[in-house]
């Protein structure tokens, strides 16, 4: 059974603080890994995507790879109010299309 | 502007009966998905489809069914059959490629009267 496990949650943190998110994935065969943003009754937001070993940063948030220990995380920078949301880490396998395995998300709380 | 449309927003369905949730995309995109959310859960693949007239059951397919008759649509009928429906259905499409990431529609939410 191929899985994504990530903490529930809640992880509040203050705002202006790091907020550090992160999954664990089963299935070494997996190349490709995606953070989404999911606001209460809303659906999924694409955020941030990352293949290789390492970090990618994009704006406030930082997505940071190591397949050899099989950890995704994201990092959220001068964290602030809206960034309060469920975020859900996925894992898929490089081929033609994606057929994606999420985790079932850390729901993030930024209190003012 | 280009996106996926889910329609109803809402939806109730009574006992005994079918009922199908549209998804519409203009993104051009070959795959499209069927997710199913619970409260607390994470995503459930229901049904995908990678081209037209062609569809593979997800990991939770029993109770629901599919056609992909043409590339920008993929509805997904709920039946009567389906004893614990309540939830909210999210529709996603990928272009094929290597690495594509899924993007979602604004999700249907179903509940029994």
């Amino acid at each position: 059974q191929k899985e994504v496990e990530q903490n529930s949650g809640p992880l509040s943190v203050p705002e202006g603080a790091i907020a550090s998110l992160n999954c664990t994935y089963s299935d070494r065969g997996s190349q490709s890994f995606f953070w989404y943003r999911q606001y209460s009754g809303k659906s999924p937001e694409l955020i941030m995507s990352i293949y290789s070993n390492g970090d990618k940063e994009d704006g406030r948030f930082t997505a940071q790879l190591n397949k050899a220990s099989q950890y995704v995380s994201l990092l959220i920078r001068d964290s602030q109010p809206s960034d309060s949301a469920t975020y859900l880490c996925a894992s898929g396998m490089e081929r033609g299309f994606q057929k994606l395995v999420f985790g079932t998300g850390t729901r993030l709380l930024v209190s003012p | 502007d280009g996106g996926i449309t889910q329609s109803p927003k809402y939806l109730f369905r009574k006992e005994g009966q079918n009922v199908t949730l549209s998804c519409e995309q203009n993104l051009n995109h070959d795959a499209m998905y069927w997710y199913r959310q619970d409260p607390g859960q994470g995503l459930r693949l229901i049904y995908y489809s990678q081209i037209v007239n062609d569809f593979q059951k997800g990991d939770i397919a029993e109770g629901y069914s599919v056609s992909r008759e043409k590339k920008e649509s993929f509805p997904l009928t709920v039946t009567s059959a389906q004893k614990n429906p309540t939830a909210f259905y999210l529709c996603a499409s990928s272009s094929r490629g290597r690495s594509q990431p899924q993007h979602f529609g604004d999700g249907t939410r179903l509940s029994i009267l």
